[in-house]
């Protein structure tokens, strides 16, 4: 079956550093993967997706992602954190049906001064 | 402006009184789902409709029954709240997939605010 792993729970980030948010997934074929954002009682904002060509894909806010075939994984990172970005972050495959979304349980972003 | 709505965005209710959630969306896309997010769990899918007429069960469908009578509206009815059902729920739509052909979930999905409920 598809999952979604996200295998840090929380992570705490200074501003101005570097962040690496990871995920992995199973999936038999090629993935459909998403990353989304969601703030403080806010709804899910999607940061970037990958369907297929360049493995490093560029979003919003600063955002990169960088699809493994061999490590199964489609990492988030950003250059360097701003206090806004703390927020929780969900990692996403389209499942083989093209029916769901299949996310992982997240990663909660906390971003100290 | 393109979005999902949904309503109530609050509700507190007490077991057994039908309710209903309100999702509409203004993009004409053809698929919609809705999805509970509980602490530690994540997003679970309850329920997607590919289309007008056409819905199905998703990961966690029991306890909830939906419709699709028109493009733009997929409310969620639960007919007897239960608690387990206290969680945030979400209403998604998706334009059509990422690569010719593909439909549904093959392309990112456009999320409702969400609706926090809960039951007494």
């Amino acid at each position: 079956a598809q999952s979604v792993t996200q295998p840090d729970i929380h992570i705490t980030v200074s501003e101005g550093a570097s962040l690496e948010l990871r995920c992995n997934y199973s999936y038999g074929a090629t993935p459909y993967l998403f990353w989304y954002v969601q703030s403080p009682g806010q709804g899910l904002q999607l940061l970037l997706k990958y369907f297929s060509g360049d493995t490093l894909v560029q979003g919003i806010k600063g955002f990169e992602a960088e699809f493994k075939r061999s490590q199964s994984s489609f990492n988030l990172r950003k250059p360097s954190v701003h206090w806004s970005d703390a927020a929780e972050y969900f990692c996403a495959v389209g499942d083989q049906a093209g029916t769901a979304l299949i996310f992982g349980k997240g990663t909660t972003l906390s971003v100290s001064s | 402006e393109a979005q999902v709505t949904q309503n109530p965005r609050y509700l507190i209710t007490v077991t057994g009184k039908k309710l209903t959630v309100t999702c509409s969306q203004n993009m004409n896309h053809e698929y919609m789902s809705w999805y509970r997010q509980d602490p530690g769990l994540g997003l679970r899918q309850i329920y997607y409709s590919m289309n007008v007429e056409v819905t199905d069960k998703g990961d966690v469908p029991e306890g909830y029954k939906v419709s699709r009578k028109e493009k733009r509206n997929f409310p969620l009815i639960l007919e007897s709240p239960s608690p387990n059902q206290t969680s945030l729920y979400f209403c998604a739509s998706s334009p059509p997939g990422g690569a010719p052909g593909l439909v549904g979930s093959y392309n990112e999905q456009f999320f409702g605010p969400g609706t926090r409920l809960t039951v007494l």
